[in-house]
């Protein structure tokens, strides 16, 4: 059965560090991937999407790659300042329009001041 | 103006109880869904509907009925709430790719 995978549950980074967000994935061939951010409280939010002909893609001080061999994606955050604390979502998708909008378990990113 | 609405926001019931929550987008989606995000945080799709037809149905048990009376409306239905049902549902909508939520209605059943 389809498996998804982030990294780990929780990660504290310091401000102005580099936060790497990992997305594992098995049993599964997406078309393509999106990441999401959600605050405690809210909704997820939609934040990029990258397609499994694109290696990476850029958005403002977000950066997200996608590598169809490993099955993984990685979602970057330069720069990070404490509002980027939330979960942050991967969502792997296939390419029929039918199929599961299946989510991962998500990370819970830290940027501490 | 609230692209997906969920009402209520908070629901707190006995066992046994029926409870609805409703859902409306005003973004002119095609497709609707219910998520269920239980405590453990972990976010799961109970079902799918494009333009009123249902396209996904998880193994979610059948005291859970969703009710599509127009594209813009997707209505969920619980049956006899059982202790496990406490969670939060979120509704959703999209159209080609991102899904856009609503703000969630946490359900607590005592």
């Amino acid at each position: 059965s389809q498996k998804i995978e982030q990294n780990s549950e929780a990660l504290n980074i310091q401000e102005g560090k580099t936060a790497t967000l990992t997305c594992n994935y098995t049993n599964y061939s997406p078309a393509y991937l999106q990441w999401y951010r959600q605050d405690p409280g809210r909704g997820p939010v939609f934040l990029l999407l990258i397609r499994e002909n694109e290696k990476e893609k850029r958005k403002e001080r977000l950066k997200v790659t996608f590598d169809t061999t490993l099955k993984q994606s990685l979602f970057h955050i330069t720069a990070s300042q404490p509002a980027d604390s939330a979960t942050y979502l991967c969502a792997p998708r296939g390419a029929n329009y039918g199929q599961n909008f299946v989510f991962g378990p998500g990370t819970r990113l830290s940027v501490l001041p | 103006d609230t692209a997906v609405s969920q009402t209520p926001k908070y629901l707190v019931t006995q066992m046994g109880n029926d409870k609805s929550i409703k859902c409306e987008q005003n973004l002119g989606h095609d497709t609707m869904y219910w998520y269920k995000q239980d405590s453990k945080k972990f976010l799961k799709i109970m079902f799918s509907y494009n333009n009123k037809e249902l396209i996904i149905n998880e193994t979610v048990p059948n005291r859970f009925s969703p009710k599509s009376p127009d594209k813009a409306h997707l209505n969920l239905h619980i049956n006899s709430l059982e202790l496990g049902d406490s969670a939060v549902y979120f509704c959703a909508s999209s159209q080609s790719g991102e899904l856009f939520f609503g703000e969630g209605s946490r359900l607590t059943v005592l």
